[in-house]
């Protein structure tokens, strides 16, 4: 059974820092990771995908994946109250695998 | 360009009764994915279709449950009887060819089953 799991939160931090969301996924053969944003009520949309290891930056978005230890992170820089919201991670094996999400909170 | 276009928007009906959810792909976009998401279990694919053919529905609940894809611009999820235990917000995702490719979902229909 792949599984992708996230920590729920809630993350708190206050507008401006750096939030840090992670994840980790059983399937070593793995290729493709995607983050999603989902706003309560509406419909998850994506923020990011990343193939290869290493970093990969959008904007204020960065994530971050390490293959050999089998974690994705998106790091969201210089936070806005408008980032609060359920962030998803998903990997691609026939179907894309979604992780619970972890919220975030971002205060003013 | 229109998106994911998933009716009803919002559904409620009482327990035995039968529900039909719809979606409608973007245009160009082969393959095609049904979502249950709920707070306990997340986000869980139901089926997903290349070309118009299911590939895997493994996470189908039950028999209760069943999918079609008639063409390449329509699809329906249909539940019947329905259950108290179904109630969910139900996606519809679709991508370009490849099921491990972007997803761009629908805004999802709300189920509740009294």
């Amino acid at each position: 059974q792949k599984e992708v799991e996230q920590n729920s939160g809630p993350l708190s931090v206050p507008e401006g820092a750096i939030a840090s969301l992670n994840c980790t996924y059983s399937d070593r053969g793995s290729q493709s990771f995607f983050w999603y944003r989902q706003y309560s009520g509406k419909s998850p949309e994506l923020i990011m995908f990343i193939y290869s290891n290493g970093d990969k930056e959008d904007g204020r978005f960065t994530a971050q994946l390490n293959k050999a230890s089998q974690y994705v992170s998106l790091l969201i820089r210089d936070s806005q109250p408008s980032d609060s919201a359920t962030y998803l991670c998903a990997v691609a094996g026939t179907a894309l695998i979604f992780g619970k999400g972890t919220t975030l909170s971002v205060s003013s | 360009d229109a998106g994911v276009i998933q009716s009803p928007r919002h559904e409620v009906t009482e327990m035995g009764q039968e529900v039909t959810l719809r979606c409608k792909p973007i245009s160009g976009h082969n393959s095609l994915f049904w979502y249950r998401q709920t707070m306990m279990r997340g986000l869980e694919l139901l089926i997903y279709f290349n070309n118009n053919v299911p590939i895997d529905d493994s996470g189908m609940p039950e028999d209760r449950f069943s999918a079609k894809m008639p063409n390449a611009s329509f699809s329906t999820l249909k539940i019947q009887p329905s259950e108290p235990r179904d109630s969910a917000v139900y996606f519809c995702a679709s991508s370009l060819p490849g099921g491990g490719d972007t997803q761009y979902f629908g805004p999802g229909t709300r189920l509740t089953v009294l």
